[in-house]
């Protein structure tokens, strides 16, 4: 496709649930990253894949949270035992290489509120 | 980690030029971006500077780099009312982006 796309745009799960959320990034970009962004604030790095390999997962903040990409493009983002405290907007980028000489394109975002 | 600071709010009048500050942490970024929000919408690139450099000119964007304070700017010019968002600074390093909390830019008619 043209962009980063994410589905689904918006979820609304109960707290305790199991959702999952997909980003497919740029063909042919290696570097995949998710964010997430709570009201009021920027986004927050969560993790990096460079190619199929979590390269930096420092910011999933428990072991609820899984991140995959078996295929070195589509990811999927895991949360498990959802918390009220897990509404945010996640934010899904990809770019060409990692180096930050090439601009990181983001989806439009995956909207997330647990009841 | 790396820390990016920013003001929450600027206000500008319409035509006036509006300057948003950040300052960060982590000297060994090697690029620092400026990113746009507009409610309900995505991330938008607006302009990047590479950490070398101390000046970078964009039409109406102007980035300003101290590199030994670890302070960047970006001054728009002209101001005018679609420049109404949420600016956001993020330094690259460690092969990843790092957000500020970002500044909301109100224009004043």
């Amino acid at each position: 496709g043209a962009g980063v796309s994410q589905t689904p745009s918006n979820k609304v799960t109960e707290k305790g649930k199991y959702v999952e959320l997909r980003c497919d990034p740029i063909s042919g970009h290696t570097a995949l990253y998710w964010y997430r962004q709570s009201l009021g604030q920027g986004p927050e790095f969560l993790i990096y894949f460079q190619g199929t390999g979590a390269a930096d997962d420092s910011g999933l903040p428990n072991d609820r949270f899984f991140a995959v990409r078996p295929e070195g493009s589509v990811s999927t983002l895991k949360i498990q035992r959802t918390e009220r405290g897990d509404s945010a907007v996640y934010l899904c980028a990809s770019s060409l290489t990692p180096t930050g000489n090439t601009e990181a394109f983001f989806g439009q975002g995956t909207r997330l509120t647990v009841v | 980690g790396e820390d990016v600071e920013q003001s929450l709010f600027l206000s500008v009048r319409e035509g006036d030029s509006s300057v948003i500050n950040c300052t960060y942490t982590d000297s060994s970024s090697t690029y620092l971006y400026w990113y746009k929000q507009e409610p309900g919408a995505g991330l938008q690139l607006l302009t990047y500077i590479f950490s070398n450099m101390d000046m970078k000119q964009d039409q109406r964007l102007t980035v300003l780099l101290n590199k030994k304070d670890k302070h960047l700017s970006l001054r728009i010019a002209d101001t005018q009312t679609g420049d109404s968002a949420i600016y956001f600074c993020a330094p690259f390093g460690n092969e990843k982006l790092t957000f500020g909390t970002g500044t909301r830019l109100t224009i004043i008619p």
